[in-house]
């Protein structure tokens, strides 16, 4: 099982232009989360699935944010245009229910910073 | 109020010594928690569930506590390698649906255990 698969791990680029994130979920999980992780705010939820399906996308800053999820094995997370504020690492998660409750498994995230 | 707060320490503690973190919620109708841990510039990692009638891992031991709203994390004999932010996990639904509900994260209590 090779997990979460997150691309790119490393991302710099200037404001204004447009960045894409991308997200493969372990086979066999139907559940899908982008989370941001930054010093002062912590891990925050943007945009989570449910069989490919968005069920809670008020995390998402703002509408230059927006993520897809084609199917159930790839998801992506874009912005555009990019902010120097957006600069954070994204998480990419995906769950399986065990025992009644949701178990997340973390990709390694993508850093990304924005000049 | 957030919905997880937790004291972000750092925790300074020697080798072999007891540390104990708490992690309060603010949504009465919480159903599911959890402990992940996350080592520096990695992803977070389930540590643990932690059940109703509180349960034990090993050196570390998870209760939780519905009337006040809160659940704890014991860490006996700790050892180097125990350093790490702790990250407290609440979800507000059951997923008795099958699929998974929304994760809120504390922004973590850091531990750092020395010789």
């Amino acid at each position: 099982d090779a997990g979460v698969i997150q691309s790119p791990r490393h991302e710099v680029t200037e404001m204004g232009q447009e960045v894409t994130l991308r997200c493969k979920p372990i086979s066999g999980h139907n559940s899908l989360f982008w989370y941001r992780q930054t010093m002062m705010r912590g891990l925050e939820l943007l945009i989570y699935f449910n069989n490919n399906v968005p069920i809670d996308d008020s995390g998402m800053p703002e509408d230059r944010f927006s993520a897809k999820m084609p199917n159930a094995s790839f998801s992506t997370l874009k912005i555009q245009p990019s902010e120097p504020r957006d600069s954070a690492v994204y998480f990419c998660a995906s769950s399986r229910i065990l025992s009644g409750a949701n178990v997340l498994t973390f990709g390694a995230g993508s850093r990304l910073t924005v000049l | 109020r957030k919905e997880v707060e937790q004291d972000p320490g750092p925790f300074n503690v020697p080798e072999g010594a007891t540390v104990a973190f708490n992690c309060t919620y603010s949504n009465s109708a919480s159903q599911s928690f959890f402990w992940y841990r996350q080592d520096c510039r990695k992803e977070p990692k389930l540590l643990m569930s932690v059940y109703s009638s509180g349960n034990e891992d090993g050196r570390f031991t998870a209760q939780l506590n519905r009337a006040s709203q809160y659940i704890s994390l014991l860490i006996r004999d700790s050892k180097l390698s125990d350093s790490a932010t702790y990250l407290c996990v609440v979800t507000a639904e059951a997923p008795y649906t099958g699929t998974a509900s929304k994760l809120t994260f504390g922004t973590g209590t850091r531990l750092q255990v020395t010789l």
